[in-house]
């Protein structure tokens, strides 16, 4: 089955830019959307935006000017980018395949998580 | 934004129990309605969605309700493995949103 794993630097200073990179096994990452969730430490969860297979793109509006989302099809890889970061974006960083069925969708499966601290 | 609010935001329970968890949409979301379940240092796990659709490999115990603006996730009798945060998500529009979760604690 489709299984995510997420992958990036663990420390980033403020004002720098942030990227991760989500790998996709077990299937391909075609004709399906995938999602980019946060999680604060302690806090509840934030979806910060998807990309569809064909590059379209939708993010949170509260992200919408620092965030970019990219995926690159002959690696099976979907990227993260938020730049200018501050203390406030330490999170845990998932990924995730958002499923689409008529009018409903939902996220399954997340990939495990990486911790992202900003910090100098 | 499509706000969800989760009630109660913690419960104690004992094993056995019968265990219900509110999610109240702040506009209508007709069956959008999805619920995780997250343990302490892991992704969330998909247990129902569309408001009511159980995810396959997903305990029968587990059963979600409602539409529009209110829904409930309902375990039948709680079992050790489901100690745990349960969070409810929102699919309708976007910015999609979740609930502040619930967690649900041993008496």
């Amino acid at each position: 089955q489709v299984q995510l794993q997420e992958s990036g630097p663990g420390l980033v200073k403020p004002s720098e830019t942030l990227s991760l990179t989500c790998t996709v096994s077990g299937g391909s990452i075609s004709r399906n959307y995938w999602s980019w969730i946060r999680q604060p430490p302690g806090k509840g969860l934030e979806w910060i935006g998807y990309i569809y297979y064909n590059g379209s793109t939708n993010y949170n509006p509260s992200l919408k000017s620092r965030v970019s989302i990219s995926l690159d099809t002959s690696k099976n890889q979907i990227s993260l980018r938020l730049r200018s970061v501050t203390a406030a974006d330490t999170a845990v960083y998932y990924c995730a395949r958002r499923v689409v069925r008529g009018v409903n969708n939902w996220f399954d499966p997340w990939g495990q998580g990486t911790l992202v601290t900003v910090s100098s | 934004d499509i706000q969800m609010t989760q009630s109660p935001s913690s419960l104690s329970a004992s094993v056995g129990d019968r265990v219900t968890i509110a999610c109240r949409a702040s506009q209508s979301i007709r069956s959008s309605l999805n619920w995780f379940q997250q343990k302490p240092g892991k992704a969330p796990k998909l247990l129902i969605y569309a408001a009511s659709s159980l995810q396959s490999g997903v305990p029968s115990r587990f059963s979600g309700s409602g539409s529009g603006t209110d829904f409930t996730l309902t375990i039948s009798s709680l079992q050790p493995e489901d100690f745990a945060t349960y969070y409810c998500q929102q699919g309708y529009s976007t910015p999609c949103t979740f609930g502040q979760g619930t967690k649900v604690e041993i008496k």
